[in-house]
């Protein structure tokens, strides 16, 4: 099945910071998602992205599909932020959503 | 109204019980699937329904059971549990499968086995 890498594992930030995060996938997509989950455990969505630019207020997710991956933007972070991100692929002939293990983000006031 | 839920939201039981927990969503979805989330927060397919129809089946223990009894409905049945069934496990729906839609999930049902 098809292969999700996300980077970094973990980041740090102090609030107002920009960052970015990416995550690689080995074959064609079909289908490209980012989630937050929350400090709460609540798994909600950013972006339903399989290709192009989405912006979405202080976010905005990128994916270049020819070259097999995606990035989300934060910018002007926020302690409300934190959590883990994941991105979710369908790809390679399947249509199971294939999630990477994720960005773990903490926001420091 | 909560797109996905699922039912119950905390369970604690002990080794060798059967539990089940419960999904229902009002989204009008075709396609319905659990995820189990380990200790290292790594979510991992378990089962998906697409119109009542197992069309995923991933190496999960035959101590799993999915029923779908309608397409808005997918329960997870679990026998003799085991200490590493302890874990979050999500129910999520999307509106067809293979048609590359945003998977919507619910809150999480946290269980701890002892």
């Amino acid at each position: 099945g098809i292969q999700v890498e996300q980077s970094p594992p973990d980041l740090i930030l102090q609030e107002g910071a920009n960052s970015t995060l990416r995550c690689n996938f080995s074959d064609s997509v079909n289908n490209l998602q980012w989630f937050h989950q929350n400090p709460w455990g609540q798994l909600i969505n950013l972006f339903y992205i399989p290709s192009g630019t989405k912006q979405n207020g202080r976010l905005s997710a990128t994916t270049v599909a020819t070259e097999r991956y995606s990035l989300l933007y934060i910018s002007s972070s926020q302690t409300t932020d934190s959590g883990v991100y994941f991105c979710a692929v369908e790809g390679g002939g399947s249509y199971i959503p294939t999630f990477g293990r994720g960005t773990s983000l903490i926001v420091h006031p | 109204d909560t797109a996905v839920s699922q039912t119950p939201k905390y369970l604690v039981t002990q080794m060798g019980n059967d539990k089940s927990i419960k999904c229902e969503q009002n989204l009008g979805h075709d396609t319905m699937y659990w995820y189990k989330q380990d200790s290292k927060k790594f979510l991992k397919i378990m089962f998906s329904y697409n119109n009542k129809e197992l069309i995923i089946n991933e190496t999960v223990p035959n101590r799993f059971s999915p029923k779908s009894p309608d397409k808005a409905h997918l329960n997870l049945h679990i026998n003799s549990l085991e200490l590493g069934d302890s874990a979050v496990y999500f129910c999520a729906s999307s509106l067809a499968w293979g048609a590359g839609n945003t998977i919507y999930f619910g809150e999480g049902s946290w269980l701890t086995v002892v």
